[in-house]
């Protein structure tokens, strides 16, 4: 079975710095893709990025960027910039061959001015 | 734009009833979802389907069984809801033949079993 790890207690941002949500992964597929969601408090779920797992180079959508770092397992998200919008959950999810996801706990994530 | 239906953002149920959850979506994606969220364990996948009356279970499915018999609707059922049944419920699709596999998540349905 799939298992995702994010075990960062609720964090706190100032506004306009970088933050970075860790992920580790763990999967005995050769083929997969990492996803970042985010959930603000109206509870919707918004897909920020992918990284598949033969991509060579890092995801970046706009101020999001995905440190992937194959042999670590590891899928950290940064957010550049940070804004008070940014203050949300955020999940980390794994994709298998049979297009299922499985997500992390989430990562608690408040943006102050 | 893709978009995910859940039929309700709100009910409350007495022990022992049974509950449907429906959710509609309009992209005709193969795949779709049911997961449940609770706070500090983020979400976990109840059922599955890849097709029409195709269901599979995924982590969770114990006292919750999935209709699918029209490729856009795909219903989650609890036969007899329990209190611990209590959650936020998400449903989902994607496209099978995506590059990615992305989710796209209807808006929850919060079900309190009283």
């Amino acid at each position: 079975a799939q298992k995702i790890t994010q075990t960062q207690p609720g964090m706190f941002v100032q506004e306009k710095e970088a933050v970075t949500l860790d992920c580790t992964y763990d999967t005995s597929d050769q083929s997969y893709g990492l996803f970042w969601y985010k959930q603000p408090s109206s509870g919707e779920m918004i897909f920020l990025i992918y990284q598949g797992s033969y991509d060579e180079q890092n995801a970046t959508e706009g101020r999001y960027s995905l440190n992937f770092q194959k042999a670590r397992k590891s899928a950290n998200l940064v957010i550049s910039a940070s804004q008070l919008g940014d203050s949300a959950m955020y999940f980390c999810a794994m994709r298998d061959q049979r297009n299922r996801l499985a997500f992390g706990k989430g990562n608690q994530v408040v943006v102050i001015p | 734009d893709v978009k995910v239906t859940q039929s309700s953002r709100y009910l409350v149920k007495r022990t022992g009833e049974k509950v449907f959850l429906e959710c509609v979506q309009d992209m005709d994606h193969e795949n779709m979802f049911w997961y449940r969220q609770d706070p500090g364990l983020g979400l976990r996948l109840i059922y599955f389907s890849y097709d029409v009356k195709m269901k599979e279970k995924g982590d969770i499915p114990e006292g919750y069984s999935v209709s699918r018999e029209k490729k856009e609707r795909f219903s989650l059922i609890l036969e007899s809801a329990s209190t611990n049944q209590t959650s936020m419920y998400l449903c989902a699709s994607s496209f099978w033949g995506a590059d990615t596999g992305e989710l796209f998540f209807g808006e929850g349905s919060r079900l309190t079993v009283l």
